[in-house]
């Protein structure tokens, strides 16, 4: 199956600061979806990104699919967003995998 | 509803007991999904459901568990004779179609086997 790898898998900031975390997978993917998981194990969905580049806020996300990566991009970073970032690139409709994730530490 | 319902929240069961767990996904979505998520881990995938069918369960860890979604909206997850390793967070997650279509995750329901 499809091998997903995350980094860094751990990252403090102090709030204000950016960040870039990205997301490498080994197969080529239907579509790709971003989510961030809150201290209390709710997972938001941030982007829903098959390629090219979308922006929410401080949040932007670009998925550059024929090289098989995604980054997720933090700008001004506040303590709620604090929390574990995943990527999950689906190579197949119904084949979703996780990677490991990176979490976020954003100290006041 | 507004999102995605999971009960019970948390599930504490003796090894050897039978447990269920219930999916409510948004009302209208095709796609179900569940997940399990080991301490410190990604969620794994498990099971899927369009509509009422379970087209892929190539997930589940053991003939221990069991999916359904009888009328093609709740789901139950059901795992008899649970057992220490099956401990984890239990994530449904619902999807208006199987593609092009952000999926949407409930709060998931935490086991401890006991």
């Amino acid at each position: 199956g499809i091998q997903v790898e995350q980094s860094p898998p751990d990252l403090i900031l102090q709030e204000g600061a950016n960040s870039t975390l990205r997301c490498n997978f080994s197969d080529s993917v239907n579509n790709l979806q971003w989510f961030h998981q809150n201290p209390w194990g709710q997972l938001i969905n941030l982007f829903y990104i098959p390629s090219g580049t979308k922006q929410n806020g401080r949040l932007s996300a670009t998925t550059v699919a024929t090289e098989r990566y995604s980054l997720l991009y933090i700008s001004s970073s506040q303590t709620t967003d604090s929390g574990v970032y995943f990527c999950a690139p689906t190579p197949t409709p119904n084949d979703m995998r996780f990677g490991a994730g990176t979490r976020l530490t954003v100290k006041p | 509803g507004a999102g995605v319902s999971q009960s019970p929240r948390y599930k504490v069961a003796k090894r050897g007991q039978d447990v269920a767990l219930r999916c409510d996904p948004i009302s209208g979505h095709v796609s179900l999904f569940w997940y399990q998520q080991a301490l410190g881990q990604g969620p794994e995938f498990l099971t899927y459901f369009q509509n009422e069918a379970q087209l892929d369960k190539s997930g589940l860890p053991s003939d221990r568990f069991f999916a359904e979604r009888p009328e093609g909206s709740v789901s139950t997850l059901k795992i008899q004779r649970t057992q220490q390793e099956d401990s984890a967070v239990y994530l449904c997650a619902s999807s208006l179609v199987i593609s092009n279509s952000p999926l949407h995750f409930g709060n998931g329901t935490r086991l401890t086997v006991t």
